[in-house]
């Protein structure tokens, strides 16, 4: 089954404490991305990535990190959380070119609290 | 930057009524594709319509359909029939031809929150 999984779902910690959500397609898509919904807001877009090892920043990068060392892996990192960063997180993965029209996946979403 | 607008944060009507979610956009693409997704209390993002700029007739999928205004950069969702399962958030969102690199990326709206009532 295509499916996009993340890891944990919910997750409460304390500012400061370095988090990692992982994030993992079993598509083959070469594109990935990292978004956050914010009520009012809708889902704004954090980082994303083309391939291996070429990430970029999105519309809200301000305390986040990537990575994409492998095709099928791309792990949210928050190095020092802080309260604002209490969101609701999901991965997505895209072919690229023309087919991101018909296929678009995402994530099941991770609720993260910041205290 | 592309910017897309639902002005209607909360909606509701009555089950097997026909309700239209509004979503306008801003953009100086000719070709585009837009989308409307549904979030139910589940959280997963359910893609529900999607419609390309350059394609006049409108969408429809089933109870969905959309009206589908390029000119007035206008994009709205209308579901007929409405049941209680529609209850949920419902985004529309925009891409840019995926010919540039990074252009998958989805511009989400607000959000539109949906409730059907029995």
């Amino acid at each position: 089954e295509a499916q996009v999984t993340q890891n944990p779902r919910y997750l409460i910690t304390v500012t400061g404490k370095k988090l990692t959500v992982t994030c993992s397609q079993n598509m083959n898509h070469e594109y990935m991305s990292w978004y956050r919904q914010d009520p009012g807001l809708g889902l704004r877009q954090i980082y994303y990535s083309m391939n291996v090892e070429v990430t970029d920043k999105g519309d809200v990068p301000e305390g986040y990190k990537v990575s994409r060392k492998e095709k099928r892996n791309f792990p949210l990192i928050l190095e020092s959380p802080s309260p604002n960063q209490t969101s609701l997180y999901f991965c997505a993965s895209f072919p690229m070119g023309r087919h991101a029209y018909n296929e678009q996946f995402f994530g099941p979403g991770t609720r993260l609290t910041v205290l | 930057a592309q910017t897309v607008t639902q002005s209607q944060p909360e909606m509701s009507v009555q089950e097997a009524e026909t309700v239209t979610l509004s979503c306008t956009y801003d953009t100086s693409e000719s070709n585009y594709y837009l989308f409307w997704y549904k979030q139910p209390p589940s959280r997963q993002m359910i893609l529900v319509i999607r419609q390309e700029a350059y394609k006049q007739q409108n969408a429809t999928e089933n109870r969905f359909s959309v009206n589908f205004q390029k000119a007035a950069k206008s994009f709205s969702l209308k579901i007929s029939d409405s049941q209680l399962g529609d209850t949920a958030m419902y985004f529309c969102a925009f891409m840019k031809p995926p010919l540039i690199q990074g252009a998958q990326k989805l511009v989400f709206g607000q959000g539109t929150r949906l409730t059907i009532n029995p």
